[in-house]
């Protein structure tokens, strides 16, 4: 039923770390992928937004990459730090405006 | 506004009851989306405003569910009859995008538990 897949489901590293999540999606017409952090008890906050030609996009020690053609995208974070601990949710937008959610990767960074 | 605001941010009602949840977008957007998001899961689509013209209601999930936004402006989500299965977060984002494919703009939510 979902169309945006998510994983892993849940993740602990160590501060300092690295790590990948993973979004595989079959939601179609594509108009943009945008990944989102979810503090507990917040709202979630945009980290980026990528179209059908972009395949890469920073923000700080974040990474997104994209690959329209396996409908994969990934979020890397580099050199992790405690407040990174949250939920990763992946998002894809249709032509018509249509949002379908993953159900998140929850990233606990422990000192 | 400086960011999309929500409340109650907590609503704990007993079954049977009425609630209403107001949004208030970031002045001048013009589109308007309610979530509800359960406990461990993504934000599931509820409806969709543009302007004052709700254009997309299919994710209500029943007749208790009912949005407006009269004014283009504020919306509020009304839940009738409140059943157990209500209990969840629901997310209003905004975006000043018409069609809906622009930023989205969360608010921190209202977390309504239904005893």
């Amino acid at each position: 039923k979902n169309q945006v897949e998510q994983s892993p489901q849940s993740l602990i590293i160590l501060e300092g770390k690295n790590c990948t999540l993973q979004c595989n999606y079959t939601v179609s017409p594509f108009s943009n992928l945008r990944w989102y952090k979810q503090d507990t008890g917040r709202g979630p906050v945009s980290l980026t937004i990528m179209t059908f030609s972009e395949n890469t996009k920073s923000n700080g020690r974040y990474t997104a990459t994209l690959d329209a053609d396996t409908k994969q995208s990934s979020l890397h974070i580099t050199a992790s730090q405690l407040s990174d601990s949250a939920s990763y949710i992946c998002v894809v937008v249709t032509n018509a405006g249509k949002s379908t959610f993953g159900d998140g990767t929850t990233l606990t960074v422990k000192p | 506004g400086a960011g999309v605001s929500q409340s109650p941010r907590y609503k704990v009602a007993k079954r049977g009851q009425d609630v209403a949840l107001r949004c208030d977008p970031i002045s001048g957007h013009v589109s308007l989306f309610w979530y509800q998001q359960a406990l461990g899961q993504g934000p599931e689509f509820l409806t969709y405003f543009q302007n004052e013209a709700q254009l997309d209601k299919s994710g209500l999930p029943s007749d208790r569910f009912f949005a407006e936004r009269p004014e283009g402006s504020v919306s509020t989500l009304k839940i009738q009859r409140t059943q157990q299965e209500d209990s969840a977060v629901y997310l209003c984002a905004s975006s000043e995008d018409r069609v809906g494919t622009g930023e989205l703009f969360f608010g921190e939510g209202s977390r309504l538990t239904v005893l």
